[in-house]
């Protein structure tokens, strides 16, 4: 496709459940983020990848957050027992960049996870 | 770490007024700064960025100028339309860091016809 894409747009789970997103980014793109974003907030940093390496995940709020991108291409984003504070749209993007360069991201439309 | 402070939350202005949103950095190695539009319940998408060793860009209706001294840039949206209604986010980065880009709170701004 020609965009990043993000599936599935809407989760919902209950409270302890675990989740998987995926993230399908632009051909070619090296580089790859997850970005947590609440209702009304401006994107968190949550990880990063280059191919298949991930740079850093300083980002990941506990240990229930775990994202992998093993043939440096498609990513995801696994969430174990999920809680309540974790209901946000997780953001994932690509870009051409890599270290020592800076561009643009393409971000994905979004997972949208609620959890009850 | 980088903190991007972005005003103001909201902003109404009416059709054809010009609209300003301003942002402050805390990292002064920061020398890519971008700006992204989002529409509701859609992917942000990048409107114009700016990098460090100029003070001043222009694309059409919109301008971003950036201070470095200061460490402050700001978005100038002249002749606004109904279309430009929005939440508009500021990010900072630096070439080392991968391009992992710190984002400001956003600023929904609503053009009134």
């Amino acid at each position: 496709g020609a965009g990043v894409s993000q599936s599935p747009r809407y989760k919902v789970a209950k409270r302890g459940q675990d989740v998987a997103l995926r993230c399908d980014p632009i051909s070619g793109h090296v580089s790859l983020f997850w970005y947590q974003q609440a209702l009304g907030q401006g994107p968190e940093f949550l990880t990063y990848f280059q191919n298949e390496a991930q740079l850093d995940k300083s980002g990941l709020p506990s240990d229930r957050f775990f994202a992998e991108r093993p043939e440096g291409s498609v990513s995801t984003l696994k969430i174990q027992r999920t809680q309540q504070e974790d209901s946000a749209v997780y953001l994932c993007a690509s870009s051409l960049a890599t270290s020592g360069n800076t561009g643009e991201l393409f971000f994905g439309e979004g997972s949208r996870l609620t959890v009850l | 770490g980088e903190n991007v402070e972005q005003h103001p939350s909201t902003l109404s202005v009416q059709e054809g007024d010009s609209a300003v949103i301003k942002c402050t950095y805390s990292d002064s190695a920061s020398n890519y700064f971008p700006w992204y539009k989002q529409e509701l319940g859609k992917r942000p998408q990048l409107i114009i960025d700016i990098r460090s060793n100029v003070g001043e860009k222009k694309d059409q209706r919109i301008a971003v100028t950036l201070n470095k001294t200061a460490k402050h840039f700001s978005l100038h949206i002249t002749e606004t339309q109904p279309e430009d209604s929005a939440v508009y986010f500021c990010a900072a980065t630096y070439n080392n860091a991968g391009n992992m880009l710190t984002f400001g709170g956003g600023t929904r701004l609503m053009v009134k016809p």
